[in-house]
């Protein structure tokens, strides 16, 4: 079965530490990206990436980090300068081009601060 | 740039009535438009999205919804709703070309409850 995977599903980070939650896809798609979820405000993009070995930062990239070093993975590290981490985190990858364009979602980590 | 306004963060029906969620854009260029749903600690799946083909759009689940450029909307409806039916759902937009790298924008969600 093709998809996107994210794991693991919950996550507990206590203060001060870096964590990483890991998305997997083997659609063969070359563009990922990180976005994170609030109550009540949407999804806001945090990382892209449009093929291996590059990224860029989206609308909230501060206190995060990414790699690309493989086109099926694109793991994202909270690291400790995100003062507040606690939130649903969505990995999506895109298929097509121009009018055909799509983004796939994961199905979600989330991350709890102890 | 473009945004995305969803107007009712919460809207409730009953088995069986019409489904009316709205969403408003503003963008300087032609969009793409999408509509999400997303189930409690789940992912997005994709409902239906609108680029430039026909204006009524027609999606899974028997949802479907229309672009109008007039009013800057696409708003999503369903004749009947079903307990089924009962998520979140977000609507998107992605402008055409430019250097926006598939970025979507969206908008704040419309929590939908369908009463018995």
């Amino acid at each position: 079965d093709g998809g996107i995977t994210q794991s693991p599903k919950y996550l507990f980070r206590k203060e001060g530490q870096n964590v990483t939650l890991s998305c997997e896809q083997n659609l063969n798609h070359d563009a990922m990206y990180w976005y994170r979820q609030d109550p009540g405000q949407g999804l806001r993009l945090i990382y892209y990436s449009q093929i291996v070995n590059d990224f860029q930062k989206g609308d909230i990239a501060e206190g995060y980090s990414v790699s690309r070093e493989k086109k099926e993975s694109f793991p994202l590290t909270v690291t400790s300068a995100q003062k507040n981490p606690t939130a649903f985190y969505l990995c999506a990858s895109k298929d097509g081009a121009g009018l055909q364009e799509t983004q796939y979602f994961g199905p979600g980590t989330r991350l709890l601060v102890l | 740039a473009q945004s995305v306004t969803q107007l009712g963060s919460h809207v409730s029906v009953s088995e069986g009535a019409l489904v009316l969620l709205r969403c408003n854009y503003s963008s300087s260029v032609p969009p793409y438009l999408f509509w999400y749903v997303q189930y409690p600690n789940q992912g997005l799946q994709l409902l239906l999205k609108y680029t430039s083909a026909a204006t009524l759009v027609k999606g899974i689940n028997g949802f479907e919804a229309e672009f109008k450029k007039s009013e800057t909307s696409f708003h999503l409806t369903k004749p009947s709703a079903h307990m089924s039916d009962a998520a979140e759902y977000f609507c998107a937009v992605r402008v055409a070309g430019g250097t926006s790298y598939g970025k979507l924008t969206f908008g704040q969600g419309t929590i939908l409850t369908v009463h018995p």
